[in-house]
Parts: C-alpha cells; structure tokens; sequence
C-alpha cells in the first residue's frame, strides 16, 4: 500500500526553527510537495520536490532524499503566523497526490 | 472570480437527501479534482477530472459522482447522503500530466450529515 507518515503535532518557539519531517512509500515517485493549511482554511503551496536536494524559499526550505523515501520542511525564524498544519504530499506514478494526515505545528511566543 | 470558489460554505443535509456540491474555477486548468478531509486522516481524492467530458475514481469514490461538462465546472453529487460523509469537502485545479504542478484548492464546503 502506499503511506505518507508525519508527526502528528509539534510545537516550537517564536524566532526559533523547526524541521517538520515526512517519510513515505508509495508506487512510484513524480515529486513531494509541502502545503500550508491554516485552521479552517485551503491548503496552499508551499515547495515542490523531484530530485534529491535542498530547495531555499525565503524562511522556509524543503529538502528531499529519493533513497531513503524521506523529505523534510524547514522553518526559520518562527512567526505566530506560521502556526498551522503542514501536508506532505507524494505525486506517484500515476501522477496522483497521495497525501499526509498533516503535521499541527503550535508556535509559543 | 479569482481563482476556485465552492458553494456552499457550509451545509446541514438530512441523512437520504440528494446535494450538489458546486465548485467553479476561472485559471482555464484542465484538471480538477474533489478531495474529503477528515481529521486524522488526510486529504483523500474522491473523483478527478483530466479533462472537460472525462472524468476518474479516485481513493473513496463509493456514494459520489462527478460530472465535467465544460473546463470551469466540477459538481459533486450525493445521490443519497449518509452519516459517514459528513466531512470538509475541497474543489481543486492544476495542469495535469506531467508532475511539479502545483494543486490549487477553493475555500471548501463543510457537510453536516444528520
């Protein structure tokens, strides 16, 4: 079967950084994406990944390791607003999402 | 319209009633996609559209239906509503194929099954 595990809630401090991390296996692999989902909102797009690295946007970065089935969403400088719920997703090979429950990040000021 | 909207906002449906979930977007993407998120488990894909006049089943299709009759309309249909589909149901859009394209999702209907 296919799985996408990630923490279920983590919490973190104003200012500090955060690495939210998301193992998966699935049937095939065409990229991970990162979205950002405020309580009672959408999911909005925050990275993509396919080849194995470390992607820099701005405060947050995603990384990913193709090898190891194993990816990770970084945030620095922590702000109030960044408290939310972060899905990894996994495109497989037949170009379909398969998603994250999602990991609850809490910022504490 | 920018971008995608889903009408309603929220709904309290009798269990046995027939509901129409009306989603719209005006990007001209090709694919569009219904997905119901329950707490715990995710984003789960109900059915997809490639293309206007085609549509597909995705993880948990049973008791919906889709229909895609032009690029900017994708209803969902409940023929017959029942408690275990209450839940936060999301319209969504990209290019579809080739990977890296990004989904982008509306506002989301809230269903109350009683």
């Amino acid at each position: 079967g296919q799985n996408i595990d990630q923490p279920t809630e983590m919490t973190a401090t104003e200012g500090a950084i955060v690495q939210i991390n998301c193992t998966y296996q699935t049937s095939g692999f065409n990229g991970l994406f990162w979205y950002q989902q405020h309580a009672g909102e959408a999911p909005t797009f925050l990275s993509y990944n396919v080849l194995d690295g470390l992607e820099e946007k701005g405060r947050f970065s995603s990384f990913l390791s193709r090898s190891k089935g194993y990816s990770y969403l970084l945030l620095k400088e922590l702000q109030m607003k960044d408290s939310a719920s972060y899905l990894c997703a996994v495109t497989d090979s037949n170009y379909q999402l398969i998603w994250g429950a999602g990991t609850k990040l809490i910022i504490k000021p | 319209i920018a971008g995608i909207t889903q009408a309603p906002t929220s709904q309290i449906l009798a269990a046995g009633r027939r509901m129409t979930l009306r989603c719209t977007q005006d990007m001209r993407h090709n694919a569009m996609y219904w997905y119901r998120q329950d707490l715990g488990l995710g984003l789960r894909l109900i059915h997809y559209s490639n293309t206007a006049g085609t549509t597909g089943k995705g993880e948990v299709p049973d008791g919906y239906s889709v229909s895609r009759a032009n690029t900017d309309d994708f209803p969902l249909t409940l023929a017959s509503a029942v408690p275990s589909q209450t839940s936060v149901y999301f319209c969504a859009s990209s290019e579809p194929g080739t990977s890296g394209r990004e989904q982008y999702f509306g506002p989301g209907t809230r269903l109350t099954v009683l």
